[in-house]
């Protein structure tokens, strides 16, 4: 299995208040990925990072923003959370060239 | 832009039978990935294959088996004598390999979710 952590694996927080979740991987992969999972969409890509401070957005990131300065580290925040980003969060790694993305364990959001 | 469609939302077969679950994709370049993910009840995301857009042989493993055909853009997933334990939610996806620095996203199908009933 690929090593990869997320944190925390579960969080329940209220609206307005700022969130942020940790991807670590131990694979020195040089892609990571947050996507969110909801009922009827299936995984959609928020952020992505292909290098150390190299970020591009995704499908739905409007409300979130990312950073990378490690490698290893990928973080997902929510400046200020809100009931529609109530979700489950996945991690993911990947080298280039259209490679296997391999999945955290994900982090199961709910916001009040 | 990329799509993929799995029109089977839910699935249900009594334990032992075949079962297939189709994926259909839309992509304008010549060069893309298609993938499947294992979904179980617990949760996490289990890669299952992974197949480039310039091979077509269609592959087995164990009771697994996965149908590419360019031509109808579709890549099916069949389980052949399905057991309880295949029970999970199935994800098709599509990369396409671009030309761009970074351009390596997926993007999913929105589930099957297979039930195997005893």
């Amino acid at each position: 299995d690929a090593g990869i952590t997320q944190s925390p694996r579960h969080k329940v927080t209220e609206t307005g208040t700022p969130v942020t979740l940790r991807c670590h991987q131990t694979e020195n992969h040089r892609y990571m990925y947050w996507y969110r999972q909801d009922p009827g969409h299936g995984l959609r890509l928020i952020h992505y990072s292909y290098g150390v401070k190299d970020t591009d957005k995704g499908e739905v990131s409007d409300g979130y923003s990312v950073s990378r300065s490690k490698t290893e580290d990928f973080l997902l925040t929510l400046e200020s959370a809100t009931s529609s980003q109530t979700s489950v969060y996945f991690c993911a790694i990947s080298e280039p060239q259209g490679k296997t993305q391999y999945f955290g364990p994900g982090t199961r959001l709910l916001v009040l | 832009a990329q799509k993929v469609t799995q029109a089977q939302t839910e699935i249900s077969v009594v334990e032992k039978e075949d079962v297939t679950l189709d994926c259909v994709y839309e992509t304008r370049d010549t060069t893309y990935y298609l993938f499947w993910y294992k979904q179980p009840p617990s949760g996490e995301l289990v890669f299952l294959i992974r197949r480039n857009s310039f091979d077509e042989q269609n592959e087995i493993s164990g009771r697994y088996s996965w149908n590419f055909q360019k031509s109808t853009s579709s890549f099916n997933f069949t389980i052949t004598a399905s057991q309880v334990v295949d029970s999970a939610v199935y994800f098709c996806a599509l990369s396409e390999a671009g030309s761009n620095f970074g351009n390596e996203k997926l993007t999913f199908g929105t589930g099957t979710r297979l039930t195997i009933i005893p």
